[in-house]
């Protein structure tokens, strides 16, 4: 199988800017989360979908927004970019959860570097 | 909310010697998984051994091994007979097992950065 993908692997962008990211899961997974990670603030965690519906969000700005299509892929979005979102954006999927319990294991993709100047 | 730490920020090992790198959460959950994630230069985060809560048993993968103490809430990761290889950032993550609002994501420690002397 495939693993995760993310697209594009590097971006730089420009403040005020906005930027998409995609990313397509594991063949069979619907579940899919987002995290950032930065040297100062480790992985934070952004927000995850399941069946195209946002079921747990980050304490990030609303600046900040995802979707996820019917295929269970998904894609964020940062809008008004700032010199703080510079970092590493990870997806990861998993499976869905069964009889109210969650999958173990989530696998995640290469990243996107994103670079705001 | 939950809590990782991990309080060991660098460690190193001599190849082929063994070294275990500490973890601790906090949760009021009973049924969860914990994990060991690796980070390697190139970024990819790589799932090392996860570990259910509701087993007794300490999980192991090849030269991988953890030591679950699920009363004082710690979950170290030993590495035996270590490799050039295995030289990278630790990451442990607890993530509840059973669904509802905020539990679908994994909550991560700081990370031990491990550098293998050859």
């Amino acid at each position: 199988k495939a693993g995760v993908t993310q697209t594009p692997r590097y971006l730089i962008k420009t403040r005020g800017q906005q930027v998409t990211l995609s990313c397509s899961p594991i063949s069979g997974h619907r579940s899919v989360s987002w995290y950032q990670q930065t040297p100062g603030q480790g992985l934070q965690f952004l927000f995850e979908y399941f069946s195209e519906t946002q079921r747990n969000k980050g304490n990030f700005p609303g600046r900040f927004s995802g979707r996820q299509f019917s295929n269970s892929r998904s894609e964020m979005n940062v809008s008004t970019l700032e010199l703080g979102d510079s970092a590493l954006y990870l997806c990861a999927s998993s499976l869905a959860p069964t009889s109210g319990r969650l999958p173990d294991t989530q696998y995640f993709g290469p990243g996107t570097r994103l670079t705001v100047l | 909310a939950q809590t990782v730490t991990q309080s060991q920020p660098e460690m190193s090992v001599q190849e082929a010697e063994t070294v275990t790198l500490s973890c601790t959460y906090d949760t009021s959950e009973s049924d969860y998984y914990l994990f060991w994630y690796k980070q390697p230069p190139s970024r990819q985060m790589i799932l090392v051994i996860r570990q259910e809560a509701y087993k007794q048993q300490n999980a192991t993968e090849n030269r991988f091994s953890v030591n679950f103490q699920k009363a004082a809430k710690s979950f170290s990761l030993k590495i035996s007979d270590s490799q050039l290889g295995d030289a990278a950032m630790y990451f442990c993550a607890y993530r509840s097992a059973i669904t509802g609002a905020g539990s679908y994501q994994l909550t991560f420690g700081k990370g031990t950065k491990l550098s293998v002397i050859p």
